[in-house]
């Protein structure tokens, strides 16, 4: 089951921030997050394990509540590189393969 | 430190034409590899993946196959080519040691069927 990530697009001013959320109907062992920017591979961000860790990237930050199937994924004081789209990947299986959520649009201007 | 090639970069297809997508992986033995296509605007959608030489497990019926017959050579094919192959095709790589690994995607392909 694909995660729902909400919302679809954002747009924000240079400085604001913006909470991007991932729900999963199923019990997941992690969640990835990825930015790709247009016309570019997606890039990996950071992983939050079952345990509900918080993890940081800059002044991106992640937090993920196993209980609830949801991890959010923190912008503080975006910048104009902060632009692009922000994929949640959860992973429940065996495999390791992650299923992708259809994506976040974030806009920032200056 | 390890690298992902894919190629071509960018590729035009007549319809009912053979397709060969080539992603290789530099400084790191035993991947994983994935094989991902991104309709315009939209997310991303795993094809195959395998876990080791020879080792294909397709996640969606199509028209599409994989191969892999190197450790770190992973190959996307059609026999023929149908306008709904349309995409943006992703390779990438985890390392192989269970869950909790983070993927590493190649430049990608952007296939254009006419």
């Amino acid at each position: 089951q694909q995660p729902v990530q909400s919302p679809q697009a954002v747009i924000l001013r240079e400085g604001e921030d913006a909470v991007i959320n991932c729900s999963s109907s199923k019990a997941l062992y992690s969640v990835h997050w990825y930015r790709q920017k247009h016309g570019e591979a997606p890039v990996f961000l950071m992983i939050l394990l079952k345990g509900g860790e918080q993890k940081g990237h800059e002044k991106i930050s992640a937090s993920f509540n196993e209980k609830k199937q949801q991890s959010s994924l923190y912008l503080t004081a975006s910048q104009l590189s902060y632009s692009g789209t922000y994929f949640c990947g959860t992973e429940g299986g065996s495999q390791g393969n992650l299923i992708f959520g259809k994506g976040t649009k974030l806009s920032v201007k200056p | 430190s390890q690298t992902i090639h894919q190629w071509p970069a960018t590729l035009v297809q007549p319809v009912g034409s053979p397709l060969s997508l080539e992603c290789t992986v530099e400084g790191t033995s035993n991947p994983n590899l994935y094989w991902y296509r991104q309709a315009a605007g939209r997310g991303l959608q795993l094809l195959f993946y395998s876990v080791g030489i020879g080792q294909i497990s397709s996640e969606v019926p199509q028209n599409l196959s994989a191969s892999r017959p190197q450790d770190r050579q992973f190959i996307l094919s059609s026999k023929k080519l149908l306008l709904s192959d349309s995409g943006f095709y992703l390779c990438a790589w985890s390392v192989l040691r269970g869950r909790g690994q983070p993927q590493h995607f190649g430049d990608g392909t952007r296939l254009s069927i006419l």
